[in-house]
């Protein structure tokens, strides 16, 4: 069984610091990954993908893969209270295109 | 712009009654996808359009639920009859190619089955 795993949170970060969001899989035929975030009651809006092992800065934003660890983070700079939402991990693997999501970590960002 | 749109916003039904949710993509793309969010659980894949062609509905939940892509622009899912577990927010996603796949998500609509 396919699985993409977070931890649920609450993550709580001070206004300003970074905020370090999780995610591993289990397939290891996974080969597109990609962050979205969700606000209360919204659909979710994509904002990091990443495709090769490494980092890929945007912004505030740096998506970390990591391939041989089934592990990929997303980094939040200077965080701001705007940043508070549930961040969602979706993973696609080569056969299709389904994403399989995991059940996302809610991040507090505190002023 | 006009990003993926959906309608109803909402909508509540008597179980056995049928509903029809529609999805309009991102102009020019032609991957529609259809995902379920089912309250506590993770969002789940549905099925894949490429244009007006099914590639994969291997996570349609069963014979009840019946998705069409008319022309290869808007979607229609139709659940009929629906029954009390068919409740969530069913999210509609569109791409312009395979070689990215970055997903766009409409803003959905929340199902509730009385």
């Amino acid at each position: 069984q396919k699985e993409v795993e977070q931890n649920s949170g609450p993550l709580s970060v001070p206004e300003g610091a970074i905020a370090s969001l999780n995610c591993t899989y289990s397939d290891r035929g996974s080969q597109s990954f990609f962050w979205y975030r969700q606000y209360s009651g919204k659909s979710p809006e994509l904002i990091m993908s990443i495709y090769s092992n490494g980092d890929k800065e945007d912004g505030r934003f740096t998506a970390q893969l990591n391939k041989a660890s089934q592990y990929v983070s997303l980094l939040i700079r200077d965080s701001q209270p705007s940043d508070s939402a549930t961040y969602l991990c979706a993973v696609m693997t080569d056969s299709n295109y389904q994403l399989i999501w995991g059940a996302g970590t809610k991040l507090i960002i505190k002023p | 712009e006009a990003g993926v749109t959906q309608f109803p916003s909402h909508s509540v039904i008597e179980k056995g009654q049928t509903v029809t949710l529609r999805c309009d993509p991102i102009s020019g793309h032609d991957n529609l996808y259809w995902y379920r969010r089912v309250m506590g659980k993770e969002i789940k894949f549905l099925l894949h359009f490429v244009k007006e062609s099914k590639q994969d509905e291997s996570g349609m939940p069963n014979n009840r639920f019946l998705a069409e892509r008319t022309g290869g622009t808007y979607s229609t899912l139709k659940v009929q009859p629906a029954e009390l577990e068919d409740s969530g927010v069913y999210f509609c996603a569109s791409s312009q190619s395979h070689f990215t796949n970055e997903q766009f998500f409409g803003p959905g609509t929340r199902l509730t089955v009385l």
